[in-house]
């Protein structure tokens, strides 16, 4: 079975300009999670989405949002970007049995100059 | 609420020296506990997981970590570390409809 995949791995931006990051989950699984990874703060969850709708959101700004299609594919969207916004950025996906165990994508890099 | 502390930053272990990486957490409801690893330039991956039953917990890579309730810890062990363990290990917990949380991670540094 293949695992999550995110698209881009890398990407650079600058400040002020938005971007999207895209996930595909494990075939058969409908619980997507994003995070933030940085050296300073760690692992932050951004959101939950569960059958296309948002299940759990994290302390973030209005910035940051997602969105999850009827396939499970999720994508985030960042707005006016700010150089804060760089790290990576996770994706995990959960099977239907448990949503307690997360697969993670590699990730996508964001780099804002 | 919940939160996780990993007590270690990093810890520095020569080849098939046994290691212990520590994990210490708070919650006021049962929880479910995790350790991840993670490679460079890569995402996590699941080490083990504790959902209930036994409080020695086996996982992949030969790591094993105990669940200890009185101490709140979940301590990850391995009798003999290779070169390849060399990565950044998260242990997380989550309870009830609670959202994961991970700790800050220790980085596993292993010397020949």
């Amino acid at each position: 079975k293949a695992g999550v995949t995110q698209t881009p791995r890398y990407l650079i931006k600058t400040r002020g300009q938005q971007v999207t990051l895209s996930c595909s989950p494990i075939s058969g699984h409908r619980s997507v999670s994003w995070y933030q990874q940085t050296p300073g703060q760690g692992l932050q969850f951004l959101f939950e989405y569960f059958s296309e709708t948002q299940r759990n959101k994290g302390n973030f700004p209005g910035r940051f949002s997602g969105r999850q299609f009827s396939n499970s594919r999720s994508e985030m969207n960042v707005s006016t970007l700010e150089l804060g916004d760089s790290a990576l950025y996770l994706c995990a996906s959960s099977p239907p049995s448990t949503t307690d165990t997360q697969y993670f994508g590699p990730g996508t890099r964001l780099t804002v100059l | 609420a919940q939160s996780v502390t990993q007590l270690d930053s990093q810890v520095p272990v020569f080849e098939e020296a046994p290691v212990e990486l520590r994990c210490n957490y708070s919650s006021s409801v049962s929880v479910y506990l995790f350790w991840y690893v993670q490679y460079p330039n890569q995402g996590l991956q699941l080490l083990l997981k504790y959902l209930s039953g036994s409080t020695l917990v086996k996982g992949i890579n030969g790591f094993e970590a105990e669940f200890n309730k009185s101490q709140t810890s979940f301590h990850l062990r391995k009798p003999s570390v290779h070169i390849s363990d060399t990565a950044e290990y998260f242990c997380a917990v989550k309870s009830g409809s609670y959202i994961p949380t991970f700790g800050r991670g220790t980085s596993l540094i292993v010397h020949p």
